[in-house]
């Protein structure tokens, strides 16, 4: 696709059940990558794929959060037993890979919501 | 591992008028590249303007354009002719190799008319 795209865009969800947060990177990208985003914070890393593979899994604050990645395309990161402090918009970037620097390309973000 | 600081929490200009919004990192690389990013109510980060390490000469987009002091590790964003579509939460970020993006706290950034 032309962008980033995110799914779904807006999640409430009730404290203790599991969510999915999908990710459409644009078609080429080789790299992927989720951050988080607190109520007025800057972006913090979670995890990045290389392909299908996650080289830097550093960023996942808890066995409750994992990620995969399939066909070296769609990402889904999963959060288990989902508390309060989840809540957050996360966004999903992509890019081309070969040390070019040109950044990345993100998503409009899904805010997830836990009550 | 490299660190990203946004001292200015909120900054704020009258229109038409020029802005400075600061950005200090650190890193142990030569190499690397430095990003300003600006965040809209919309969320999605869009890429304003990079700076590759290697180049002296200070990076420009139209309105924005960038101070870069290498040796001080300063990479400060100026805004021009500000516009009420300049609003946003703007973040300065770093990236060296194949590593992940680092951001810095972000600024949001206000225009009075």
């Amino acid at each position: 696709g032309a962008g980033v795209s995110q799914s779904p865009s807006n999640k409430v969800t009730e404290k203790g059940k599991d969510v999915e947060l999908r990710c459409d990177p644009i078609s080429g990208h080789t790299a992927l990558y989720w951050y988080r985003q607190s109520l007025g914070q800057g972006l913090e890393f979670l995890i990045y794929f290389q392909g299908n593979s996650a080289p830097d899994k550093s960023g996942l604050p808890s066995d409750r959060f994992s990620a995969e990645r399939t066909g070296g395309s769609v990402s889904t990161l999963t959060i288990q037993r989902t508390q309060q402090e989840d809540s957050a918009v996360y966004l999903c970037a992509s890019r081309r890979t070969g040390g070019d620097g040109y950044g990345y390309t993100f998503g409009s973000g899904t805010r997830l919501t836990v009550v | 591992a490299q660190t990203v600081t946004q001292s200015q929490p909120e900054m704020s200009v009258q229109e038409a008028e020029t802005v400075t919004l600061s950005c200090t990192y650190d890193t142990s690389e030569s190499d690397y590249y430095l990003f300003w990013y600006k965040q809209p109510p919309s969320r999605q980060m869009i890429l304003v303007i990079r700076q590759e390490a290697y180049k002296q000469q200070n990076a420009t987009e139209n309105r924005f354009s960038v101070n870069f002091q290498k040796a001080a590790k300063s990479f400060s964003l100026k805004i021009s002719d500000s516009q009420l579509g300049d609003a946003a939460m703007y973040f300065c970020a770093a990236i060296q190799g194949a590593q992940k993006l680092v951001f810095g706290q972000g600024t949001r950034l206000t225009i009075n008319p």
